[in-house]
């Protein structure tokens, strides 16, 4: 099973200030996916990554976000100027084959 | 994505069998039925997926009916450390995930 590695695993951030989550994978993945759940909510699909581009995106996934695989290893979710409702769990997940989705432990974001 | 229905909560005694059923019955010819699972905040973890056959691995059994319009998640021998949110999830191959609210499976001592 391919291990996902989201640092930090905790982020607190003053509204306003821009955020960096990371994902690292262990093993050589093409295909990445950022999900993020709001405290009591479900787990909502933010977008997907494929060979370095966005593949696909969800209407919450706005200009304020972008993601980039900048060194072909980390994987990186960019929110620019937080709100105070981005503060959720934000997910990084990899395909280990054409179904399954390994997930990280997630990033849990506090906005204040 | 076709659209799944869930119980909200379900109860099990340890060392039970737990049965999840899920809805599915505007499920697609090309749609595969996926489970997932998300112990307290932690990122869900893939359980077993299904196209037309039922499916056996390590963690459970999946029951798929012949119309592909519900399935049933079974955990053969329940713990207390399969105590989760329990989500079926239906879509295309390697595509995104759609979760609903899944159910919450209390396994009792």
């Amino acid at each position: 099973e391919p291990e996902v590695t989201q640092t930090p695993s905790h982020q607190v951030t003053q509204m306003g200030q821009e955020v960096i989550l990371r994902c690292v994978p262990i093993s050589n993945h093409l295909y990445f996916y950022w999900y993020r759940q709001i405290l009591g909510q479900k787990v909502e699909f933010l977008v997907s990554f494929y060979n370095n581009e966005i593949s696909e995106k969800s209407e919450i996934f706005d200009d304020q976000f972008s993601v980039e695989r900048p060194d072909g290893s980390n994987f990186t979710l960019k929110i620019r100027s937080t709100k105070l409702e981005d503060s959720a769990m934000y997910f990084c997940a990899l395909h280990g084959g054409p179904y399954e989705a390994f997930f990280g432990q997630g990033t849990r974001l506090t906005v204040v | 994505d076709a659209k799944t229905t869930q119980p909200t909560s379900m109860d099990c005694a340890e060392g039970r069998a737990a049965n999840l059923p899920c809805n599915h019955s505007t499920i697609s010819g090309n749609e595969y039925v996926y489970w997932y699972r998300q112990i307290h905040s932690q990122g869900p973890q893939y359980i077993i997926h299904g196209l037309k056959n039922n499916e056996t691995n390590e963690m459970a059994s999946l029951i798929i009916t012949e119309d592909r319009k519900s399935s049933t998640l079974i955990l053969p021998h329940a713990t207390l450390r399969d105590t989760a949110v329990y989500y079926c999830i239906v879509g295309g191959s390697g595509s995104r995930l759609t979760f609903g609210e899944g159910t919450q499976l209390t396994v009792n001592p």
